[in-house]
Order: structure tokens, then sequence, then C-alpha cells
């Protein structure tokens, strides 16, 4: 079966400039979540929608937001990029919240 | 925010060997999950263990939980080069709400 696609693989912004990740789940698999990547912070929650509602924000600015569509895609935006919000942006899909599939992630650089 | 951490950072071995790795965490848990990165990719679930579970295999992984101390451990038996990858730790807390909250990770390296 088809994993977690995430697109695009890479991507380069300018600082103040917004960005739109999108993630197209394990068909099936009703739960999405976003995580954030850096060498810094390590691995950081920033949202998880179970059909189209979201159910878990995590402690990050109002300027990242998500969204989970019918059949359940998902994407998330940044708005006014800075240039600590360069890392690697994975998305994950679970039937039931045991065990999650993830993406290969977008790796974002903003410059 | 990080759940715990893991032991040790980094870890070289010879391929043959077995690898173990440490994590610690600071709450109650659902489920304790370790996954696998290679080279900054996506992460790969290798094995989930419940609060109520103390040991669980699956071929060449054994992981233990040991929730009086809040630990976990991952022993890979018989190390390949393709084991090389960074090695995280996540917990499913009764509190998390649908998040996993994870260490900090475990690099592993296998030398031919």
């Amino acid at each position: 079966k088809a994993g977690v696609t995430q697109t695009p693989r890479y991507l380069i912004k300018t600082r103040g400039q917004q960005v739109t990740l999108s993630c197209s789940p394990i068909s099936g698999h009703r739960s999405v979540s976003w995580y954030q990547q850096t060498p810094g912070q390590g691995l950081q929650f920033l949202f998880e929608y179970f059909s189209e509602t979201q159910r878990n924000k995590g402690n990050f600015p109002g300027r990242f937001s998500g969204r989970q569509f019918s059949n359940s895609r998902s994407e998330m935006n940044v708005s006014t990029l800075e240039l600590g919000d360069s890392a690697l942006y994975l998305c994950a899909s679970s039937r039931d919240n045991y065990g999650y599939t993830f993406g290969s992630g977008t790796r974002l650089t903003v410059v | 925010s990080q759940q715990g951490e893991e032991d040790p950072q980094a870890l070289s071995i010879q391929e043959g060997e077995n690898a173990t790795m440490n994590c610690s965490y600071k709450t109650s848990i659902n489920n304790l999950q370790w996954y696998r990165q290679n080279s900054g990719r996506g992460l790969v679930h290798l094995i989930l263990i419940r609060s109520n579970e103390r040991e669980k295999h699956s071929g060449r992984l054994r992981v233990t939980l040991d929730t009086s101390k809040k630990s976990s451990s991952l022993l890979i038996t018989a190390s390949r080069a393709a084991d090389t990858a960074s090695y995280f730790c996540a917990t499913d807390d009764s509190d998390s709400n649908y998040q996993l909250i994870w260490g900090a990770g475990t690099k592993l390296i296998i030398k031919p």
C-alpha cells in the first residue's frame, strides 16, 4: 500500500514569506500529525487532526497553522517565515494512534 | 518539549555485535514506541510496547520496559551495516492528548 506522501521534499523560502506543506496519509488513516525536527530542539509536536478537527496543538506561535480535508489529506502553513523555521517537517498518519507511519518529510530552508 | 533522554547519544560498534540503547521518560505512559531515522529522513516505526508489558520482540529487536524506573531499552542483535541510523523513543502518555513526546535519539554507527 502507498505510504505517507509529503510534498514538496525540499523548499527554499525567504524570510517574511509564507509556505504551505502538504501531507497525504495512508488510505484509511484518519489521524494526521505534524512534527518539526531541528538539530537544536529535536522532534517537537505541531498539531494533530482527526476527521478534519484539530484535536491538539503544540507550543508553537500562531504563525503555524494547519487543516485537514474530508479525504484526510492535511496541509500546514507557516506565515511570516523566520530563519529559525528552517527544519525538517514530518507528517505522520495513524489509524488508531497506536504506531504512526511517517512521510519522508519536507526540508524547509529559510534564507 | 522532550519527554526524556536517550543513552548513549552515540554508539559505534562492529557489525555482528549487539547494540543496546536506553530511554528514560518522566511521566506515566500509555505506551512507548521506538523509531529509526536514516540520514534526516522520515521515521520508521519499529516496535510499540504498552505500559502493562515488560518485554517485546520483533525479529532482531528486543524492547524492555520498566515503568517503575520510567525507562526502556532497545536491543538490536547481530547488527548489520543497514542498522546504521538514529533511534528515537517516543512516549504516548495519558495526558499527551494524541501527541508523541520524543527523546533526543541515539546515533548508531555499525562499522563493517
